[in-house]
């Protein structure tokens, strides 16, 4: 299986907003509502941003924002801070009963 | 607080065997699931496979199936990710996660060395 698709990078400047895509197929991001997204800092483990497509663990800030259309998952930052630039993966349940992952985007706070 | 506490760093000969581990702690381990991923030096993350450590089911990913074995032992709140003959190409930071399909916390990783 291929990994989900996501821009390899992205930027914006403080206090503006950005959207990290994240394309599968109709076996996996299109199917199941079961898309999560990770930000992970350089030598640190991921920290998990968003479940179920837009659910938001308690402790994340409401900055940070999911959504699904079709096939595309979309990672929605507001208000972008220095802290927000880091590396952040999607990942989608498939319909071959496997988890599989985006190749990850780098952020960069202009 | 939820943890996962994965074992040290290790560095191994390509053919050699190692069996590393995810110790949690704060909550019921046998209530949930707890995956394996891996992440190649620079590379991005790769799901290895996941457990069930309230009686053992497993699922793993095409690409690592029979070449790992994920196991658990839930008197000791531990799973652990092995393998029998280490490549050089099995070099790779491996994070544990608490969750089926998603995971929350994470371990700080294990880093894997496989080098002659």
């Amino acid at each position: 299986q291929s990994a989900l698709t996501q821009p390899a990078s992205v930027s914006g400047s403080p206090g503006q907003s950005i959207i990290i895509s994240c394309t599968g197929t109709s076996g996996d991001v299109g199917r199941f509502n079961l898309v999560a997204w990770y930000q992970q800092y350089p030598g640190k483990a991921p920290k998990l941003m968003i479940h179920e497509v837009s659910k938001r663990p308690s402790g994340v800030s409401n900055r940070f924002s999911g959504s699904k259309s079709g096939n595309t998952a979309s990672l929605t930052i507001s208000g972008l801070q220095a802290e927000d630039e880091a590396d952040y993966y999607c990942s989608s349940y498939t319909s071959s009963l496997t988890l599989l992952f985006g190749g990850g985007t780098k952020l960069t706070v202009l | 607080e939820v943890q996962l506490v994965q074992s040290g760093a290790e560095v191994k000969k390509p053919g050699e065997s190692l069996k590393i581990s995810c110790k949690g702690s704060g909550y019921s381990f046998t209530s949930d699931w707890i995956g394996w991923v891996r992440q190649m030096p620079g590379k991005g993350l790769e799901w290895v496979g996941i457990i069930n450590p309230g009686d053992s089911e497993t699922s793993y990913s095409p690409s690592f199936q029979g070449q790992v074995t994920i196991s658990a032992d839930k008197s000791i709140s531990t799973a652990y990710l092995q393998w029998n003959s280490l490549k050089a190409s099995d070099t790779a930071i491996y994070y544990c996660g608490r969750g089926k399909w998603w995971f929350d916390p994470w371990g700080q990783g294990t880093r894997v060395t496989v080098s002659s």
